[in-house]
């Protein structure tokens, strides 16, 4: 049982295009979705996080769009750039009980060429 | 300053051996999570420490994995009699306090192979 489903798999965007990421989730206990970015060889970083208080959030390039009723969220990156190549995580936890265990997305490898 | 660390960065077992993994999260955090990553796929959680105590296990897959933190800082994750479906990244993270939705910083995992 998936309980966040992330689109697509693969993704090429150009230098300076808009990469577009999106989630979706089942569990309506999730209530913390922070977004991850993953170099080979490295392990993941959180980029940015929402809660559902709000519907959208931005931090420098990229932003994350939150749907509470439809279960989705995505992220954007505006002005992408070859050094944003790599792989992206979507994420969510509950609120209380295991709030402190991450549900990943299974990812999106992002490639921006020149 | 310093992150989470992980020994070995590549292991290659035959199938039936044990291996230990260590994870050194960054210091004075209390929390400290381990995760597996199979190819292609998000990390899942395995267990979760808060200092010296294991307070969640249930996403280890088998009573051939275990895990522990001794002195609340180093932990080791050992898998026994490894099969080929271990074979994963498996990474570390730590947190600082451990309430709740606290960000998460992982190490740059060790990758498993079970021959």
């Amino acid at each position: 049982q998936q309980q966040v489903k992330q689109s697509p798999q693969s993704l090429i965007v150009q230098k300076g295009g808009i990469s577009i990421i999106n989630c979706a989730y089942e569990n309506t206990a999730f209530d913390y979705f922070p977004w991850y970015q993953q170099f080979p060889g490295k392990g993941p970083a959180l980029l940015i996080a929402i809660r559902p208080d709000v519907s959208e959030k931005k931090e420098g390039r990229f932003t994350i769009s939150f749907n509470k009723s439809a279960k989705q969220f995505s992220l954007h990156i505006m002005d992408s750039q070859p050094g944003d190549s790599a792989t992206y995580f979507c994420a969510a936890t509950p609120l209380g009980a295991g709030s402190y265990q991450l549900t990943f997305g299974k990812g999106t490898k992002l490639s921006v060429i020149p | 300053g310093a992150g989470v660390s992980q020994s070995p960065r590549y292991k290659v077992a035959k199938r039936g051996q044990d291996v230990a993994l260590r994870c050194d999260p960054i210091s004075g955090h209390v929390s400290l999570f381990w995760y597996q990553q199979a190819l292609g796929q998000g990390p899942e959680f395995l267990t979760y420490f808060q200092n010296e105590a294991q307070l969640d296990k249930s996403g280890l897959p088998s009573d051939r994995f275990f895990a522990e933190r001794p002195e609340g800082s180093v932990s080791t994750l050992k898998i026994q009699r490894t099969q080929q479906e271990d074979s994963a990244v498996y990474l570390c993270a730590s947190s600082l306090v451990g309430q709740g939705q606290e960000t998460q910083y992982f190490g740059p995992g060790t990758r498993l192979l079970v021959l």
